[in-house]
């Protein structure tokens, strides 16, 4: 079973859904969780950090529920600037950080 | 301020070959990571570095070999090329411990290799 696991998609969806990823990670001993984005052919750029409490960037919603080890990211009003693949990550203070093999977001006009 | 900086950005190579990457953290970062990228999957980690150190692994084969400089610069080698060693390598450049909640680790541009 990997670390962390998401839905690889794509999801398909038109400008202006709201759209949701969801991932798993095993480690229990994971303490920080973040999203980032990927564009085609690109470096990883952080999205957000995910803290316990939920927080909320703008159109974009992280929930973090450790009991179930499950995070999750909402996008609002989608933009089809929004068309990434959203990879969700797993860190054990002082160790490294781990990926999921990302979800595949593409926003349609 | 400069962020991360890789270099090369593209290279090609054939099998047997060995190759250099090279990458400079965010001025005041002394730590960086290496990581692989394949098509299709996440970041895999192959090495961490702090102070010259190395702090942490990946499951990769002794053929890759890592190293940290005075400035905090970092050198990723690879020995017998392998197709299978195409990727993406991404350098990432990491913040004091207590700051990586928050910020994250900040990655550089990345080195496609291409072995043929």
């Amino acid at each position: 079973r990997k670390e962390v696991e998401q839905d690889p998609g794509p999801f398909n969806v038109p400008e202006g859904a709201t759209v949701a990823f969801n991932c798993t990670y095993s480690n229990s001993a994971s303490q920080s969780f973040f999203w980032y984005r990927q564009d085609c052919r690109k470096e990883p750029k952080l999205l957000m950090s995910v803290y316990s409490s939920g927080n909320e960037d703008g159109r974009f919603t992280a929930q973090l529920n450790r009991a179930s080890q499950y995070i999750s990211l909402l996008i609002r009003d989608s933009k089809l600037s929004d068309s990434a693949t959203y990879l969700c990550v797993a860190f054990k203070y002082g160790n490294k950080l781990v990926f999921g093999a990302g979800t595949i977001l593409r926003v349609k006009s | 301020d400069a962020g991360v900086t890789q270099s090369p950005t593209h290279l090609i190579k054939t099998r047997g070959q060995h190759v250099t990457l090279r990458c400079s953290p965010i001025s005041g970062h002394k730590s960086v990571s290496w990581y692989q990228q394949v098509l299709g999957q996440g970041p895999q980690f192959i090495f961490q570095y702090y102070e010259k150190e190395e702090r942490g692994r990946g499951n990769f084969p002794d053929r890759f070999s890592a190293r940290q400089f005075p400035n905090y610069s970092s050198e990723l080698n690879v020995n017998a090329l392998l197709l299978g060693d195409s990727a993406l390598y991404l350098c990432a450049s990491n913040p004091p411990p207590d700051r990586v909640p928050l910020y994250g680790y900040t990655f550089g541009s990345g080195t496609r290799l291409t072995v043929v």
